[in-house]
């Protein structure tokens, strides 16, 4: 089961700030956050283990609401480099993969 | 550089042929996945194996089939293509599982076209 992104697509001036969210209707294990540039391999940003602890990674940070089965991706102060497209994958109990969300494509202008 | 290799970066085939696409992890990783990814679509994941063992099964098509060598590395094999298998396969690796707060590291992947 895949988890659901939104927004699908966001459009920031740099220096904004912007949150992607990852949901699932399945009690959540793990959540991984990818950053994928066209044509290329995601790479990955952060890991988040169930417990709702928030991780950092240069000015982007998530967060994870055990209760809520939803995992946050905050990009702040944004750069031109944060452009492309976000992935979260979500492990659930009893699995041992990842399922990835549709993404989030998000465009930085100068 | 995510220390996973995949070999070859392109191929182009034609319908009905049969391609092998081949993946090496990083060192000392025991788990291997392969995902799909279509055009501008998402991850799709297809297989996971750990330590030569079938771990995970994700919707891989019956022509589609995959193992894991004793030295770890991983092939998957494609056969009976179809147009709609054109995209980009990736191959990642981990330690462990991802249970056990093990991330997943992508290889530049491999792009199938098939005419």
């Amino acid at each position: 089961q895949q988890p659901v992104q939104s927004p699908q697509a966001v459009i920031l001036r740099e220096g904004e700030d912007a949150v992607i969210n990852c949901s699932s209707s399945k009690a959540l294990y793990s959540v991984h956050w990818y950053r994928q540039k066209h044509g290329e391999a995601p790479v990955f940003l952060m890991i988040l283990l169930k417990g709702g602890e928030q991780k950092g990674h240069d000015k982007i940070s998530a967060s994870f609401n055990e209760k809520k089965q939803q995992s946050s991706l905050y990009l702040t102060a944004s750069q031109l480099s944060y452009s492309g497209t976000y992935f979260c994958g979500t492990e659930y109990y009893g699995d041992y993969k990842l399922s990835f969300g549709a993404g989030t494509t998000v465009t930085v202008r100068a | 550089d995510s220390g996973v290799t995949q070999t070859p970066k392109h191929l182009i085939t034609a319908t009905g042929q049969r391609v092998t696409l081949r993946c090496s992890p990083r060192s000392g990783d025991l788990s291997v996945y392969w995902y799909q990814q279509s055009l501008d679509q998402g991850l799709q994941f297809l297989i996971q194996y750990y330590n030569g063992e079938e771990r995970a099964k994700g919707n891989i098509l019956e022509r589609f089939s995959a193992q894991q060598f004793p030295d770890l590395h991983s092939e998957l094999n494609l056969s009976s293509l179809e147009l709609g298998d054109s995209a980009l396969y990736f191959c990642a690796s981990s330690p462990g599982q991802t249970s056990s707060g093990n991330t997943i590291y992508f290889g530049e992947g491999s792009w199938l076209t098939v005419v």
